[in-house]
Formats: C-alpha cells, sequence, structure tokens
C-alpha cells in the first residue's frame, strides 16, 4: 500500500523556526507537495520539490531527499497566522495520481 | 487570480438520496480531481479525470460514484444513493498540465450532510 507519514501535532512559539518532516513509500513517485490548510478551509499550494534539495521560497522552505523517501517543509519567523495543518502530498505517477498525508496540525504560540 | 468554483458550499441531503456536486475548473486546465475529508481526517483521494475520462480512482471511488464533464465548463460528482458514511467535505481540485511544477489548486469545497 501507499503510505505518507507526517506527525500529528507541533507546538512552536511565534518568532520561532520549526520543522515539520515527512516520510513516504508510495508505488511511484514523480514529485512531493506541501500544502497549508486552515481549518474549514481548503488546502492552498505552499511548494513542490521533485529533485534532491532545497527549495525556498520567503518564510518557508522545502526539502526532499528520494534516496530516503523524506522531505521537511521549514517555517521561519513564524507567525500566528501560520497555525494551520500542513499536508504533504505526493505526486504518485507522471499524470495523475497525488494522495496526500494525514497532515501535521501546527500550534502557535505567542 | 482564476480560481476553482464548487456549489453548493452545503448540501443537506438523506440517505439513499441521489446528490450531485458541481465544480467550474480552471478555465486552462487540463486535470481534473475530486477529493474529499472526513472531520478531523485526511484529504483523501476519490478520482482524476483527463480527455474527457477517468484515468486514476480509488477504492473509495465505487459503483455508486460517478463524475461527469457535460460542458466545457462544469465538472460533477454525482452520489446515486448516499449512506450516512459519504458525510463529508468534498474537494473539487484542478491541474493545468501533467507532471512537472502544476500544483493542484482547490475550490472552498462542498459540506454533505447525509442524515
Amino acid at each position: 500500500g501507499q503510505n505518507i507519514d507526517q506527525p500529528t501535532e507541533m507546538t512552536a512559539t511565534e518568532g520561532a523556526i520549526v520543522q515539520i518532516n515527512c516520510t513516504y513509500q508510495t508505488s511511484g513517485f514523480n514529485g512531493l507537495f506541501w500544502y497549508q490548510q486552515h481549518a474549514g478551509e481548503a488546502p492552498t499550494f505552499l511548494s513542490y520539490n521533485v529533485l534532491d534539495g532545497l527549495e525556498e521560497k520567503g518564510r518557508f522552505s522545502s526539502f526532499l531527499s528520494r534516496s530516503k523517501g523524506y522531505s521537511y517543509l521549514l517555517l521561519k519567523e513564524l507567525q500566528m497566522k501560520d497555525s494551520a495543518s500542513y499536508l504533504c502530498a505526493v505526486l504518485m505517477n507522471r499524470d495523475d495520481k497525488i494522495i496526500f498525508g494525514k497532515g501535521t496540525r501546527l500550534h502557535i504560540l505567542p | 487570480e482564476p480560481e476553482v468554483t464548487q456549489t453548493p458550499s452545503h448540501q443537506v441531503t438523506q440517505m439513499g438520496q441521489e446528490v450531485i456536486l458541481r465544480c467550474v475548473p480552471i478555465s486552462n486546465h487540463l486535470y481534473f480531481y475530486w477529493y474529499r475529508q472526513i472531520l478531523g481526517q485526511k484529504v483523501e483521494f476519490l478520482v482524476s479525470f483527463y480527455n474527457n475520462e477517468i484515468s486514476e480512482k480509488s477504492e473509495i471511488f465505487d459503483d455508486q460514484f460517478s463524475v461527469e464533464r457535460p460542458d466545457g465548463s462544469n465538472f460533477t460528482l454525482k452520489i446515486r444513493s448516499t449512506k450516512l458514511e459519504d458525510s463529508a467535505m468534498y474537494f473539487c481540485a484542478s491541474r493545468s498540465r501533467t507532471g512537472g511544477y502544476s500544483p493542484l489548486h482547490f475550490g472552498n469545497g462542498t459540506r454533505l450532510t447525509v442524515t
């Protein structure tokens, strides 16, 4: 079966840095997405990695190691509005199927 | 910025009834999806649709479910005979092209409540 694992919950302090890990075991791999989902809302796209290494986008960075089946999302200078769930998703084949992990609920403390 | 739109935002139906959830994907997108999210659980893949046919579907997407693109803009999900366990948020999503840097763009969802 397909497996995408993330921690269920994390807590961090406003202004700090947090790293959310994701490991995956899937029958195909053509890239990994990170999405943010606020409670009661739709997921919104944050980042995409297909090659090994770090992609930086403002306060958010995402890393991928294909050989280890591992990714992380790094959030810097945390703000209260970053309180949300962060979803790791794998593009399993070139065309179509994208499956999601259970998400990591991030709580930001003032 | 173009967006995916879904109607209705909330649908209440009785068990055994048919429901149709409607979506208008972003106009130049080619790949269309339905996902569902039961309250407090993960976003689950139901089906993907390309070139007027289903390209992938999950075990959840059984004979009770069907999808259709009746014209050049709408994309619908039909549940033939709803069950209590079909209560969930249903998200439509679209992508512009295959592979590469082409993320899913989600609509705001339809909350389906089956009583």
